[in-house]
């Protein structure tokens, strides 16, 4: 089954970066979206196409993607940015969409 | 926006509806998701539907017990569950997308809880 893997957690300090992984065999082979979830909020996304910043989205966050990994990247991290973050791909074998398990950035 | 409605409490085995009513865009030129998220846990992808229902997917856990429709008239998404588990509990969101985007419009969710 097609499955996106991602730590349950990250912590960082205020003004540091925070990296969020994604993992899937060859996922730099996919397209990844991101979103994040405040507490008690619908999900918003944050992150497009792997590296696509939504109108109204800081530049602070951004995405790459190389090998089994994709990664979203807070720069600068605020204590406004704690939330879960959840990575997205379409399979388009099944027409399905999926999204990993989510990680909790906790800012110290 | 999206507002989801129909959520509440209903015993293993019953049935429950759904819908999602839509404004403030054309309805007809987005595709239509079902997502849900049981407490403290990730967001799980169960459905999608296009505007003229050519297209309609599935998650395979649901199959045979969830329907998905929508009423272009009525600007409104349904999801219908039948036969509900206790591990249907959930928050359950509509959202939008267009082919082959992700989903940049997302509803508050309506709370569906399965009692046994």
């Amino acid at each position: 089954s097609y499955v996106l893997t991602q730590a349950p957690s990250v912590s960082v300090a205020p003004g540091e970066t925070a990296s969020i992984t994604c993992v899937r065999n060859n996922i730099e082979s996919e397209i990844v979206h991101w979103y994040q979830q405040q507490p008690g909020q619908a999900p918003v996304l944050v992150i497009s196409y792997n590296n696509d910043r939504p109108s109204g989205i800081p530049a602070r966050f951004s995405g790459s993607s190389s090998g089994n990994t994709a990664t979203l990247t807070i720069s600068r991290v605020e204590a406004g940015d704690e939330a879960d973050y959840y990575c997205q791909v379409w399979d388009f074998n099944r027409d399905y969409w999926v999204f990993g398990g989510g990680t909790k950035l906790t800012v110290l | 926006q999206l507002v989801e409605s129909g959520g509440g409490v209903v015993q293993a085995g019953r049935s429950l509806r759904l819908s999602c009513s839509a404004s403030g865009f054309t309805f007809n030129d987005y595709l239509l998701h079902w997502v849900r998220q049981a407490p403290g846990k990730g967001l799980e992808w169960l459905a999608l539907l296009s505007y003229d229902e050519s297209r309609k997917s599935l998650k395979d856990s649901v199959i045979g017990r969830f329907t998905i429709s929508r009423n272009n008239f009525k600007n409104t998404l349904y999801l219908q569950m039948n036969s509900l588990e206790v591990d249907d509990t959930a928050l359950y969101y509509c959202a939008r997308s267009r082919e082959g985007t992700p989903f940049d419009k997302w509803g508050q969710g309506t709370l569906v809880t399965v009692s046994s």
